[in-house]
């Protein structure tokens, strides 16, 4: 049980255009989604609280306007990175909430050329 | 804030030795602890957790017991295997509403035959 999916694994794009990267929760329902950015060899970064039916929250220095995040439905959160950068690029993990622990997903490697 | 520490540095050590990760926090009332593993290119999963004081979280091997008197959550396993090479990750959920997580920096952990 508690198991969350990514989609997709890994995205290449082109500078300027938009990424949108999706989790679900598979066999439970979150209604607190989270949104986490890796750098190499770095501890999680939280970049935003997804509450479902609601805007989300940001953490401070994460621009709600680049990063949107909408969590339409009680199994599905969608983070989409607009106008990317070089600078984006990063391994973006999400979790859902169940009782007091997170479950994961498997991450997305966003790299943009 | 809540905080956590991790020791500094990878560990590398032989297959069945015994493994210690030292974790300490800081926060104000009692959360709740949890250690992540995270393999090579995959995101987080939850190893263990524990609630409440004295609570020991154990899961594949491995203890952790929440001292609140020395604010500790030391990961143990006495026999590691080359498959339990990963990066642990200490992390505490606040007590808002939402039980965000609070990371430590992770430890490379590394087995040798």
């Amino acid at each position: 049980g508690a198991v969350v999916s990514q989609h997709p694994s890994r995205v290449i794009c082109k500078s300027g255009t938009s990424v949108k990267i999706e989790c679900r929760s598979l066999d439970f329902q979150a209604t607190t989604m989270f949104w986490y950015r890796q750098f190499p060899k770095k501890s999680l970064m939280l970049m935003a609280t997804s509450n479902e039916g609601s805007k989300a929250t940001y953490e401070q220095g994460v621009e709600k306007d680049k990063f949107l995040i909408n969590h339409a439905s009680l199994t599905l959160s969608t983070l989409t990175v607009t106008s990317a950068h070089p600078e984006d690029s990063s391994f973006y993990i999400c979790s859902a909430r169940e009782d007091r622990a997170q479950y994961f997903g498997p991450g997305t490697r966003l790299l943009v050329l | 804030g809540n905080s956590v520490t991790q020791m500094e540095g990878p560990v590398t050590l032989s297959e069945e030795a015994f493994l210690t990760i030292n974790c300490t926090y800081t926060a104000t009332g009692y959360p709740s602890l949890f250690w992540y593993v995270q393999y090579p290119g995959e995101g987080l999963q939850l190893l263990l957790k524990a609630t409440k004081a004295d609570d020991k979280g154990s899961n594949k091997g491995f203890e952790a017991t929440y001292r609140k008197e020395t604010t500790s959550f030391h990961l143990e396993k006495g026999s590691v295997q080359v498959s339990d090479s990963a990066v642990y990750f200490c992390a505490l959920s606040d007590l808002g509403g939402n039980n965000r997580l609070a990371f430590g920096k992770g430890n490379q952990v590394v087995v040798i035959p």
